[in-house]
């Protein structure tokens, strides 16, 4: 089944350790989505690509980056996680910008 | 002002009967409806989305969209406690080529 998955579903790091996320999709998206959901909050956009063209949001920290390799996969880069970096972190995709978006099982971060 | 607003619940009602959950939006072009649903712990995932006035249902789901008065509502008809979860809304804002904006989401609990 085409899906979008996403890996470790748990990340267990440490203070200023850094971590990487995995998101990879068979649904052969343009557009893959990276959101940090704190708990009883909606999720919050940190960045999208379009193909290869990276969109950043404005209040997205420094302390996060990401790469897309390829259609494929997309990669979330968290350089120095701090205590407020513990989140679920979702990646979604759609066939293009303004579409319905489809989530993976998202990775529940928690830094010690 | 917020640029998707919900009522962040909890909505409790008995089994059985019918829920409403409603979401505003504060951008009258606004083009692309979406509600989708969120268990604890886990992912959003899509139940409807509603592009024209009027109403979309699909099974026990209705989607009600209302231009004019900038509000989207959803309906679930003989509601069950396998529903109790929260309902997040999401729009896509007028210019169309844009990401989801997210509400906070409605907290369902569907009473056996």
């Amino acid at each position: 089944d085409a899906m979008v998955i996403q890996n470790p579903r748990y990340q267990v790091t440490q203070f200023g350790k850094p971590v990487t996320l995995s998101c990879s999709q068979t649904l052969n998206h343009n557009v893959m989505y990276w959101y940090q959901q704190k708990s009883s909050q909606a999720p919050k956009l940190l960045f999208h690509y379009y193909d290869k063209d990276f969109n950043n949001e404005a209040d997205t920290p420094d302390n996060f980056q990401s790469r897309r390799p390829n259609t494929s996969f997309c990669f979330l880069d968290i350089r120095s996680p701090g205590l407020g970096d513990a989140a679920m972190y979702l990646c979604a995709t759609s066939p293009t910008s303004g579409d319905t978006q489809y989530f993976g099982p998202g990775t529940r971060l928690t830094v010690l | 002002q917020k640029e998707v607003e919900q009522n962040s619940g909890p909505l409790s009602v008995p089994e059985g009967a019918i829920a409403s959950l409603n979401c505003t939006y504060s951008d009258r072009g606004s083009q692309s409806f979406f509600w989708y649903r969120q268990y604890s712990g886990k992912s959003p995932e899509l139940i409807m989305f509603i592009y024209s006035n009027g109403d979309k249902e699909d099974g026990r789901f209705t989607a009600q969209l209302n231009k004019a008065s900038q509000y989207v509502s959803l309906l679930i008809r003989d509601s069950q406690p396998s529903d109790s979860a929260t309902y997040l809304c999401a729009v896509i804002l007028n210019s169309g080529n844009t990401p989801l904006v997210f509400g906070k989401g409605t907290r369902l609990s569907v009473i056996a």
